[in-house]
């Protein structure tokens, strides 16, 4: 059982480059997010989705975009990246019913925009 | 919006016991979940309260007061393999398309020493 993969594992990216970072969960976990994590903030919600075929802006939206196509990819876009979008993203997925459904992290990608 | 506070960083010695704790301000409150992560590693989920009252899973607890917007963690025993970070995270409903999600306050660094 393989749980959430994340791919490239890391990357440096020239600014002004467009970047697709991929995850895939094998769960069938109807809830998926994309995360970036930085010294000192945490980790910060970028997008969302609750459901194959919609999605949703987090707290830090701005310079990428998402898609859902089916339930188990979910990819992070940078259009044009920017120094400011270097961090570790993490990708993570939950069920949408029960008490707990609490998130599953994948490994992370480590993105540096140079 | 939310505004969760623990502490930056806490050392303890090896068998004692450490009170991580955290603090929250938030509407929609759904729920509050304690995550570990070791350093160039993925969070990984320790425990859930939605409820008033403490959680025990092994040497690990979590208690949480609703009517205060207080939580903490318990680690009893410790281990250096406990050296890590610890998240607080507060789940909330999403008020627009449903679903929750999780802010997650900047994480305590936890040192064990002999």
């Amino acid at each position: 059982i393989a749980g959430i993969t994340q791919a490239p594992t890391s990357q440096i990216l020239a600014a002004g480059r467009r970047m697709t970072l991929r995850c895939t969960q094998d769960m069938r976990h109807n809830a998926m997010y994309w995360y970036r994590q930085d010294l000192g903030l945490g980790l910060r919600l970028i997008h969302y989705s609750n459901t194959a075929g919609t999605t949703g802006k987090g707290e830090v939206p701005d310079g990428y975009s998402v898609s859902r196509a089916n339930t188990d990819d979910f990819p992070l876009t940078l259009a044009s990246a920017v120094p400011s979008q270097t961090s570790v993203y993490f990708c993570a997925s939950s069920e949408t019913s029960g008490s707990e459904y609490e998130q599953f992290f994948g490994p992370g990608t480590r993105l540096t925009v140079l | 919006g939310q505004n969760i506070d623990q502490p930056t960083e806490m050392t303890a010695t090896e068998g004692a016991i450490v009170q991580i704790n955290c603090t929250y301000q938030t509407s929609g409150f759904n729920g509050l979940f304690w995550y570990q992560q070791h350093a160039g590693e993925a969070p990984t989920f320790l425990s859930y309260n939605v409820l008033d009252g403490l959680e025990e899973k092994g040497r690990f607890s979590s208690f949480l007061s609703r009517s205060k917007g207080y939580s903490y963690l318990l680690l009893k025993e410790l281990q250096m393999k406990d050296s890590a970070s610890y998240l607080c995270a507060v789940r909330v409903h999403i008020l627009t398309g449903g679903g929750n999600k999780l802010t997650f306050g900047t994480g305590t660094q936890l040192k064990v020493e002999l």
